[in-house]
């Protein structure tokens, strides 16, 4: 399995400032993934990161809010803009299995806990 | 036609019991089907995944069971262990579209 790690683990923010996530994967991958998971719920997929192409971002995302950075494999990076506390929740990488592995296996970083205040 | 129902919400077994999870989907293109585990605090792990083409699959302790008319699949966890506690998702995902679609998730306390 991919391993994956996330910057910052936890973050208390203020209302209307950014914070920028940061999602490294021990292996070159093609499809990495973020979501977000609110407290007790789901997780819903915010955006599709792919290398030297735009985020793809679902229904009720948009790319001001959210902006995505996928400069190489195994890097990418989440923006949370002008945060309001209803985006307190935590932030989810993850990734497709390394490349050539059956299934597409898609595996989690461990997250980043943001509180807005 | 994207969603995933899982039930119960939360569960509550005896050390040593089966435990249950049930989901179901309407998308006849889903073809992968992945149970993931989360403990508080952590990101989900990827615990079993099944394909259409078999109807059950072991790992260790856990069972996942499909059935492809009923259009349903469930995890079973054998003989389990305090553990075992967190919150299990089901997904769903279909070849030619990478995205997961997940259960609402289920809650699971073993007591012993």
């Amino acid at each position: 399995s991919a391993v994956i790690s996330q910057k910052p683990s936890r973050d208390i923010c203020q209302r209307g400032t950014s914070l920028t996530i940061q999602c490294q994967v021990d292996s070159q991958v093609t499809m990495m993934f973020w979501y977000r998971q609110q407290p007790g719920q789901s997780l819903t997929l915010i955006a599709t990161a792919n290398q030297g192409s735009e985020a793809t971002y679902e229904s009720g995302f948009v790319i001001d809010k959210f902006p995505i950075s996928r400069p190489n494999l195994t890097f990418s990076t989440l923006t949370v803009s002008n945060m309001s506390p209803e985006d307190s929740s935590i932030y989810l990488c993850s990734v497709e299995g390394k490349r050539g592995a059956p299934y597409n296996e898609q595996f989690f970083g461990p997250g980043t806990r943001l509180t807005v205040l | 036609q994207q969603q995933v129902k899982q039930s119960p919400q939360s569960l509550i077994v005896q050390k040593g019991g089966i435990p249950i999870i049930n989901c179901a989907y309407e998308n006849t293109a889903f073809d992968y089907f992945p149970w993931y585990q989360q403990f508080p605090g952590k990101g989900p792990a990827l615990l079993i995944a099944i394909r259409p083409d078999v109807s059950e699959k072991k790992e260790g302790r856990f069972t996942i069971s499909f059935n492809k008319s009923a259009k349903q699949f469930s995890l079973h966890i054998m003989d389990s262990q305090p553990g075992d506690s967190a919150t299990y998702f089901c997904a769903a995902r279909s070849g030619g579209n990478e995205k997961l679609t997940f259960g609402t998730g289920t809650r699971l306390t073993i007591i012993p």
